[in-house]
């Protein structure tokens, strides 16, 4: 079946700009995650959905980031007023159920680059 | 707190040599998964393997093995017979029932499997 996708595959955009970042994972996943991976670097978590709820976005670095799942599937990460501290690779994983016995399995990720 | 150590930034080696990886990780946690994921140049994150706190025994996958040690708060990676295919970063994580849901990573390995 299908894995998670991602789009745009990449973005470039202005210091100060805002910014949406589209996630849509596995059909039927109930679980979807954010990271965001810096160069040379391992993924850092931002934040988890449980159905449509935030579960935990602890790793919102501050509040111009901001992330939605208004019907439980697609994910939208948001970013206001972007900085070039902002330019990574932002993933997006699913899992069926969330809990720590689950794998998450990753999209291929967006690449946000802040001039 | 929760945290993992890849110490080897990058290794080459020629194509058909073994090759291991090395992972240690720190946990408080009794019950927490290690996770292995290649991170090809195409930057998706793929799975490899989930191993559970309460399993020590060792796994083999093909060309691919790995050795869980509690005592020495290790998990690693070995790739016999490696391929050039085998090229990609290779990141190992860890979640714990008391980190939630997120995975917390190594900052990874750069494998080069030259011809």
């Amino acid at each position: 079946g299908a894995g998670v996708s991602q789009t745009p595959s990449n973005k470039v955009t202005e210091k100060g700009k805002y910014v949406e970042l589209r996630c849509d994972p596995i059909s039927g996943h109930t679980a979807l995650y954010w990271y965001r991976q810096s160069l040379g670097q391992g993924p850092e978590f931002l934040i988890y959905f449980q159905g449509t709820g935030a579960a935990d976005d602890s790793g919102l670095p501050n509040d111009r980031f901001f992330a939605v799942r208004p019907e439980g599937s697609v994910s939208t990460l948001k970013i206001q007023r972007t900085e070039r501290g902002d330019s990574a690779v932002y993933l997006c994983a699913s899992s069926l159920i969330p809990q720590s016995t689950d794998t998450q399995y990753f999209g291929p990720g967006t690449r946000l680059t802040v001039l | 707190a929760q945290k993992v150590t890849q110490a080897q930034t990058e290794i080459s080696v020629v194509e058909k040599e073994d090759v291991t990886l090395d992972c240690v990780y720190e946990t408080r946690d009794t019950t927490y998964y290690l996770f292995w994921y290649k991170q090809p140049p195409s930057g998706e994150l793929v799975f490899l393997i989930r191993r559970n706190s309460f399993d020590e025994q060792n796994e083999i996958s093909g060309r691919y093995s790995w050795n869980f040690q509690k005592s020495t708060s290790s998990f690693n990676f070995t790739i016999t017979a490696s391929q050039v295919v085998d090229s990609a970063v290779y990141f190992c994580a860890l979640r714990t029932y008391e980190g939630a849901q997120k995975l917390v990573f190594g900052q990874g390995t750069r494998l080069t499997i030259n011809p």
